[in-house]
């Protein structure tokens, strides 16, 4: 049972433009939102993240959106560059002891 | 800047062999994790571990598998006897609190 899902495995967008990775989940009692990064061979990054009390977390070029009715988050990478080039993967916690993580989507942003 | 180390980077064992992989959490933190993710597959959490004890654990995490902390800054993961199935990347984790974890670089398993 997926409790976290990002239903877009890949996602390319031109350099300088917006990127906008999107996730969702089914557990109310998730209280607590991450974004990772991830590169081949190497270990999730910490990207942002953002508690269920805001609706908004904005750190340089991520901001994380919260849309707790809809129980559905996004990671906007505005402008993008081609470093942002990753695998970026969503995860939730609901105060316990582990994050469960969505599948990741692979963001290939083009020169 | 601190940071989460795993050795080996790449262990290749028999089948039906013990393994142990070994991590340096950040030392000011109190939650430990190991996750895995086979190839393709998402990231899976495996066990979390506070206070010297595990907190909380997965299906996955079967007696085949322990976790110990044997002196104050090492974490294991010990797979007693190995299967085809357990190669992945094993990815130990930790955090202050219920905050973000910040994970090692992982370690490669290929069980043959």
């Amino acid at each position: 049972d997926q409790q976290v899902k990002q239903n877009s495995p890949s996602l390319s967008v031109q350099e300088g433009r917006i990127s906008i990775l999107n996730c969702d989940y089914t557990n109310s009692m998730f209280d607590y939102f991450l974004w990772y990064k991830k590169y081949p061979a190497e270990g999730p990054t910490f990207l942002i993240s953002i508690s269920s009390i805001k609706d908004k977390n904005e750190d340089g070029r991520f901001t994380v959106f919260l849309n707790k009715s809809a129980k559905h988050l996004s990671l906007h990478i505005v402008p993008s560059q081609p470093g942002d080039s990753a695998v970026y993967f969503c995860a939730a916690s609901d105060s316990g002891n582990q994050f469960y993580f969505g599948t990741g989507t692979s963001l290939t942003v083009i020169p | 800047e601190p940071e989460v180390t795993q050795t080996p980077s790449h262990q290749v064992t028999q089948m039906g062999q013990e393994v142990i992989l070994r991590c340096v959490p950040i030392s000011n933190h109190l939650y430990f994790y190991w996750y895995r993710q086979i190839l393709g597959q998402k990231v899976e959490f495996l066990v979390s571990f506070y206070n010297n004890e595990i907190s909380e654990k997965s299906e996955i995490f079967d007696d085949q598998f322990s976790v110990e902390r044997p002196d104050g800054s090492n974490f294991t993961l010990k797979i007693r006897s190995t299967k085809l199935e357990d190669s992945a990347m094993y990815f130990c984790a930790s955090s202050e609190w219920n905050t973000e974890a910040f994970f090692g670089q992982g370690t490669r398993l290929t069980v043959v």
